[in-house]
């Protein structure tokens, strides 16, 4: 069965950093690429970024420079890490596998929750 | 970016009834097209991908249509379990830039 275990959510101020971490298991994990989304409180889903095994990575333009992916094939791990956090960045973080084939994500984890507030 | 852009923003639907979403694309997405549904306080499930074609374990009464920049979920005839907020996602961007629509919220009459 495939999971998607998402931690390191919590209450940081504006100016911090936090790091996200995503627990996969159930498959391949270095045959996928990985994704995290963001959907702030009452709002719509938000592409974030993803990573390819073999090291490749995109992000969505706006969070460019502040936020950075990373993954562990070793540990079936995917990160993010978020620095600069501004409180427009909360919001409950998943991560996602991209499906093989196309550009669609079959399977997501709980989430977890990022405020910044002071 | 291509934008999406889902109607309505609400639809007003009774159990047992069928229900048609709408989503626009801002460009040509082919048939990269995809459907979720999200209850709430859970993540989004995958229903449709490539507009028309149901995610493992869904039930027949979804069905995903039309291509280009204009798509359609269909659910035939509601179940409880079916009232969620919807989103459709495009997928034919690259370097991959996913956007998704801004959701419709899909509730009792």
């Amino acid at each position: 069965e495939v999971q998607l275990v998402e931690s390191g959510g919590g209450l940081v101020q504006p100016g911090g950093s936090l790091r996200l971490s995503c627990a996969a298991s159930g498959f391949t994990f270095s045959g996928f690429w990985m994704n995290w989304f963001r959907q702030a409180p009452g709002k719509g889903l938000e592409w974030v970024a993803n990573m390819k095994e073999d090291g490749n990575r995109y992000y969505v333009d706006s969070l460019k420079g502040r936020f950075t992916i990373s993954r562990d094939n070793a540990k079936n791990s995917l990160y993010l890490q978020m620095n600069s956090l501004r409180v427009e960045d909360t919001a409950v973080y998943y991560c996602a596998r991209k499906a093989e084939a196309a550009g669609y994500f079959d399977y997501w984890g709980q989430g977890t929750l990022v405020t910044v507030s002071s | 970016e291509i934008v999406m852009t889902q109607s309505p923003a609400t639809l007003s639907v009774s159990p047992g009834e069928r229900a048609t979403l709408s989503c626009r694309a801002s460009q040509s997405v082919s048939s990269k097209l995809a459907w979720y549904q999200q209850k709430r306080g859970q993540a989004p499930r995958l229903l449709i991908y490539g507009a028309s074609t149901r995610a493992s374990g869904i039930a027949a009464r979804f069905s995903g249509s039309g291509s280009g920049t204009e798509f359609t979920l269909t659910i035939s005839s509601l179940q409880s379990e079916d009232f969620a907020v919807y989103y459709c996602q495009q997928y034919n961007d690259w370097p991959p830039m996913y956007t998704f629509g801004q959701g419709t919220k899909l509730e009792i009459k």
